[in-house]
């Protein structure tokens, strides 16, 4: 079932760095892919999502790029902080399916 | 926060017996999803509701099953349950609109099967 493969499975990174997570996938029907952050104890948050008209997106420290011919796309956290540590999740979906399909999650932790 | 709220938040049951997980979805939303999340694993979607109706599935055994209510509020139902059922149950809500499929999480409900 899964059909989003993502790397790498934990990141460590120092306090200003750059925290970069990929992801593949597989069905070239796939035409949303979020990425979510999720802390201990909580559901996952929506971070920043892209179409793949686009190959980039960027809110605030936060950037995906996207390659469609490659089936890859990846979140780019510029100047991370200790309060980024978190476990992230890309996904990816049809516009007119209802069935996400999550990566296995990448834990970053950002150390001071 | 997203306005999405789960109970219980967490609960222990036994092997073969079965349970309700409750979702109150975020105000003005009319889909609701469920997923399983495994420890260490992205969430598994097991089905969708809209509009009272379950509008897709994935690949989970029918002894999970749901419910939404005109309120838009949910219910998930796992009968017979095994020893695997143990994860994290989470809810989504989102508004069906052409193009627009941004699912809102709660913080979900911790499920041990002994």
């Amino acid at each position: 079932q899964q059909q989003v493969k993502q790397s790498p499975q934990s990141l460590i990174v120092q306090k200003g760095g750059i925290s970069i997570i990929n992801c593949a996938y597989e069905n070239t029907a796939f035409d949303y892919f979020p990425w979510y952050q999720q802390f201990p104890g909580k559901g996952p948050a929506l971070l920043i999502a892209i179409r793949p008209d686009v190959s980039e997106k960027k809110e605030g420290r936060f950037t995906i790029s996207f390659n469609k011919s490659a089936k890859q796309f990846s979140l780019h956290i510029m100047d991370s902080q200790p309060g980024d540590s978190a476990t992230y999740f890309c996904a990816a979906s049809r516009v007119d399916s209802n069935d996400m399909r999550f990566g296995a999650g990448t834990r970053l932790t950002v150390k001071p | 926060e997203t306005g999405v709220t789960q109970s219980p938040t967490h609960l222990i049951k036994t092997r073969g017996q079965q349970v309700t997980l409750r979702c109150s979805s975020q105000s003005g939303h009319n889909t609701v999803s469920w997923y399983q999340q495994a420890l260490g694993q992205g969430p598994q979607f097991i089905f969708q509701y809209y509009r009272e109706e379950e509008n897709g599935r994935g690949n989970f055994p029918p002894r999970f099953s749901g419910l939404q209510f005109p309120n838009y509020s949910s219910e998930l139902n796992v009968n017979a349950l095994e020893l695997d059922d143990s994860a994290l149950y989470l809810c989504a809500s989102s508004l069906r609109l052409a193009g627009e499929e941004t699912q809102y999480f709660g913080p979900g409900t911790r499920l041990l099967v002994l």
